[in-house]
């Protein structure tokens, strides 16, 4: 297994685009986890689901964000109609359940809304 | 809500010196700490993981202590590199399971 992987690593796409963003996580970990970080900040958690339920949602998440994990395997995170604020890397980590297990990160999305 | 602060937010050191960084949460009722290292436009890298029930871990030439009851850890670099240039970013995992993060530490390591 090579980690949590994420794809694409870049886009730029036009204010008003819809955008998909895919992150595969280490296949042992029933847990994933998005956040997304602006520049000079720390990341900042938006959702995690465990297997394929999602159990929590930041109320960053607005409802232009929408996030699935069909099967309990990979994620998508879909942000429709892009706004400059969406500008950001969006980064996906999984962990096992138990709370004294690490997460581990992928090496995230740069989204550029242009 | 939880609060996580690093202090210093910038570091500039020559290399070979010794340092420490510092990171503060304001809830003591966590379950453990994750030390990361981020690279500019990259991702996260988990340098140190420490428990609720430890007091320190340590990796090569990092160490981290943690000290749950007055909120604090740090990250003790030994013999630096410039190759340890780097933002280093604190997070703490509480109720809820989610990671809060610091804003991070921005290291710079002078040949």
């Amino acid at each position: 297994d090579t980690g949590v992987s994420q794809d694409p690593r870049h886009k730029i796409t036009k204010r008003g685009q819809n955008v998909t963003f895919r992150c595969d996580p280490i296949s042992e970990h029933n847990r994933l986890y998005w956040y997304r970080q602006t520049l000079g900040q720390g990341p900042e958690f938006l959702t995690y689901f465990q297997n394929e339920a999602q159990l929590e949602k930041s109320r960053l998440l607005s409802d232009r964000f929408s996030a699935e994990r069909p099967k309990g395997s990979f994620s998508t995170l879909e942000i429709q109609r892009t706004e400059q604020g969406d500008s950001a890397m969006y980064l996906c980590a999984s962990s096992y359940r138990a709370s004294n297990y690490g997460y581990t990160f992928g090496s995230g999305t740069r989204l550029t809304v242009v | 809500k939880q609060e996580v602060t690093q202090i210093p937010a910038a570091l500039s050191v020559p290399e070979g010196e010794n340092l420490v960084l510092n990171c503060s949460f304001t809830d003591s009722a966590i379950y453990n700490l994750q030390w990361f290292r981020q690279d500019p436009g990259k991702g996260l890298t988990s340098l140190l993981l420490i428990q609720s029930s430890q007091r320190e871990q340590t990796s090569g030439r990092l160490n981290a202590s943690l000290d749950k009851s007055s909120g604090r850890s740090t990250l003790y670099i030994a013999a630096s590199q410039p190759g340890d240039s780097a933002t280093y970013l604190c997070a703490v995992r509480g109720s809820g399971d989610k990671l809060t993060f610091g804003t991070g530490t921005r290291l710079a390591v002078r040949p």
